[in-house]
């Protein structure tokens, strides 16, 4: 069976402080793994994609990466703006559906 | 810059009432997905839409539940009768033909008493 599994669940940091969120997934015909923010209350807000193991996006104070098994959510010298859900989701084969790990809830702290 | 937008933001209903719920995509976009987060779980896909059919459906999506778009903006979900079960925030999302990245709106929480 496909499983995203997003770990920590839960991340406090102190700004400046760096960290990685990770997304790790077993999908057979993986076809692209993206990476959304969510704020409480609010619709997901598209991040990266990343396609191929290797393959490295960066925004900001974020950098996403992508191996064969799992992939990386880097977090450089965060601020409190930064705080809210990270989530990955995947999508397989033909299909364009994605699929939603449970998340990591930031917080970022002064 | 184009978003996907949602109405309403907040729709209280009694079980076994039929819901609507409004989403207008980014006008460029060519399919509309609509998902459900019940609280403090994950993100679950119900059903996309492409080409005015269902592209595909999960088994969430069953027959108390469809969709419409109805003229060339909006495109809803309808719940025939609804169940305390179906309390959840609803969210459409769209995309473009040129690649897979899906926007999402803002949602509809949706609480059936």
């Amino acid at each position: 069976e496909d499983q995203v599994t997003q770990s920590p669940e839960a991340l406090r940091l102190q700004e400046g402080e760096s960290s990685s969120l990770n997304c790790s997934y077993t999908v057979s015909g993986l076809r692209g793994l993206f990476w959304y923010r969510q704020d409480p209350g609010k619709g997901p807000e598209f991040l990266f994609t990343l396609y191929s193991a290797g393959e490295e996006k960066e925004k900001e104070r974020l950098k996403a990466t992508l191996t064969k098994k799992e992939s990386f959510l880097h977090i450089t010298a965060p601020k409190p703006e930064d705080s809210a859900t990270y989530l990955c989701a995947v999508r397989k084969g033909t299909a364009s559906k994605l699929t939603f790990g449970t998340g990591t809830r930031l917080q970022v702290t002064l | 810059e184009p978003e996907v937008t949602q109405t309403p933001s907040h729709q209280v209903t009694q079980m076994g009432q039929e819901v609507i719920l409004r989403c207008v995509p980014i006008s460029n976009h060519l399919y509309f997905y609509w998902y459900r987060q019940i609280l403090g779980q994950k993100v679950e896909f119900l059903v996309s839409f492409y080409n005015n059919e269902i592209s595909e459906k999960s088994e969430i999506f069953d027959d108390q539940f469809s969709v419409e778009r109805p003229d060339g903006s909006n495109f809803t979900l309808k719940i025939r009768s609804t169940k305390l079960e179906d309390s959840a925030m609803y969210f459409c999302a769209s995309r473009a033909d040129a690649n897979y990245e899906q926007y999402f709106g803002p949602g509809t929480r949706l609480t059936v008493t």
